[in-house]
């Protein structure tokens, strides 16, 4: 069966400090990945999503980035992080596009 | 792009109640409709789906209508239990997934 791994589950990041985030997915191949964003008490904004190794959709502007080096691997990043990037990060992935994405376990960033 | 909007917000039942969520869509060629269930602190989880050729969907206790001409899709909880207690989501497909504000149902015993 497939699952989802997301790390870290929680830190805490001065601003101006450098962020990564890393999902990986097992049990799938070339599945597409997806990153959301969840500020507190609010719904779900995405951020990046790539349905194959090197590509990367991005929505939002914003100072972050991502980047799949490989199959199953997604990695959230930031060379400065704002207050305003504090928030529970959601990783996730589906089989293909049109079908149901399922999420990590999220990580929970406060950025101080 | 596609728009989605979810209501209420917030929704209060007695235990044994049933609650409706109503969800809007504003892109016709969406075909794929999911229900995710957040409880606190938790990821989202895939609770019942529907597809653009099927118009009802049921799971026990739990049916999503969908309303093609209308651009609607509504989830029905029947016999509420306080367990039922989340933020549920609904979410549209058509390029993309485009997520609804959530709703915070509450489940009074």
């Amino acid at each position: 069966s497939q699952t989802i791994h997301q790390w870290p589950a929680t830190l805490v990041q001065p601003v101006g400090s450098p962020l990564s985030l890393e999902c990986t997915v097992e049990g799938t191949s070339n599945p597409n990945l997806y990153w959301y964003r969840q500020a507190a008490g609010r719904g779900l904004q995405l951020l990046f999503y790539s349905v194959g190794i090197g590509q990367i959709s991005s929505e939002v502007p914003q100072n972050l980035s991502a980047s799949r080096p490989q199959d199953r691997q997604f990695i959230l990043s930031s060379k400065k992080l704002l207050l305003s990037d504090s928030g529970f990060y959601l990783c996730a992935w589906g089989v293909y596009s049109g079908n149901t994405i399922y999420f990590g376990e999220g990580s929970w960033l406060t950025v101080v | 792009g596609e728009n989605v909007e979810q209501h209420p917000s917030t929704l209060s039942v007695q235990e044994g109640d049933s609650a409706v969520i109503k969800c809007t869509y504003s892109d016709s060629a969406s075909n794929y409709f999911p229900w995710y269930k957040q409880e606190l602190g938790k990821r989202p989880q895939l609770i019942i789906d529907i597809r653009s050729n099927v118009g009802e969907k049921k799971d026990q206790r739990i049916a999503v209508t969908l309303n093609k001409t209308a651009k609607h899709f509504s989830l029905h909880i029947t016999e509420t239990q306080p367990e039922d207690s989340a933020v549920y989501f609904c979410a549209a497909y058509g390029q993309n997934f485009v997520f609804g504000p959530g709703t915070r149902l509450s489940v009074l015993p």
